[in-house]
């Protein structure tokens, strides 16, 4: 049974570019959160999608913003990118809104330059 | 406005001892409470949840403790093993499944 799985692992961008990151949820699963974790601190809540929509948004910019599949992956699409946005991206998965635990991937480690 | 915090950064044990594990939250909202571990480069991974209907729930070595009225839960390891070498975040949601709101984490070290 394959978990959370993200891609890709590192990435390094220069200021003001575009980037898109991947998550595919544990299977079964259909729901998906992303979560930023900048060094030091813990993770904190970007937005969360069900049926292809976002349903709950943290205090993030329009910069960010994500997309969900048919087959209930998603990616997280940050644009303008600033030094401030290198961190970790985690994505999380649940098996129905509202009622399960969220099981986290690995996480995208961004760095802006 | 920081919701969820863990006041210790960091805590050392002996290994075989009890690592006790604290949080404390401001949102009354609040109903449901996990708490996750965290290796290096590797995303959180699920330890144990308690809903807040309930004051103790228990997982083997494991056991969280919910004190509402204090607005505090805390998280104790019996016995503890060097493996249980991580950071520890604290999280809380208004519903199950809901969006989390962590606190800053604690680097728990068990030394043989």
């Amino acid at each position: 049974d394959a978990g959370v799985t993200q891609s890709p692992t590192h990435l390094i961008k220069t200021r003001g570019q575009q980037v898109t990151l991947r998550c595919s949820p544990k299977s079964g699963h259909d729901t998906v959160s992303w979560y930023q974790q900048a060094l030091g601190q813990g993770p904190q809540f970007i937005f969360q999608y069900y049926e292809e929509e976002e349903r709950q948004r943290g205090n993030f910019p329009d910069r960010f913003s994500g997309h969900q599949f048919p087959n209930y992956s998603s990616e997280l699409n940050v644009n303008a990118l600033l030094l401030g946005d290198s961190a970790l991206y985690l994505c999380a998965s649940s098996l129905a809104f509202g009622l399960d635990t969220q099981y986290f991937g690995p996480g995208t480690r961004l760095t802006v330059l | 406005d920081q919701q969820v915090k863990q006041n210790s950064p960091s805590l050392s044990v002996q290994e075989g001892r009890i690592s006790i594990l604290n949080c404390d939250y401001t949102n009354s909202m609040f109903d449901y409470f996990l708490w996750y571990k965290k290796y290096p480069a590797e995303g959180p991974t699920f330890l144990i949840s308690i809903s807040s209907i309930k004051d103790k729930n228990e997982d083997g070595r494991f056991t969280v403790f919910l004190n509402k009225s204090a607005k505090h839960l805390s998280l104790h390891i019996v016995p503890s093993q060097p493996g249980d070498s991580a950071v520890y975040f604290c999280a809380a949601s208004e519903t199950s499944g809901s969006r989390l709101t962590f606190g800053e984490g604690t680097q728990l070290t068990v030394n043989p």
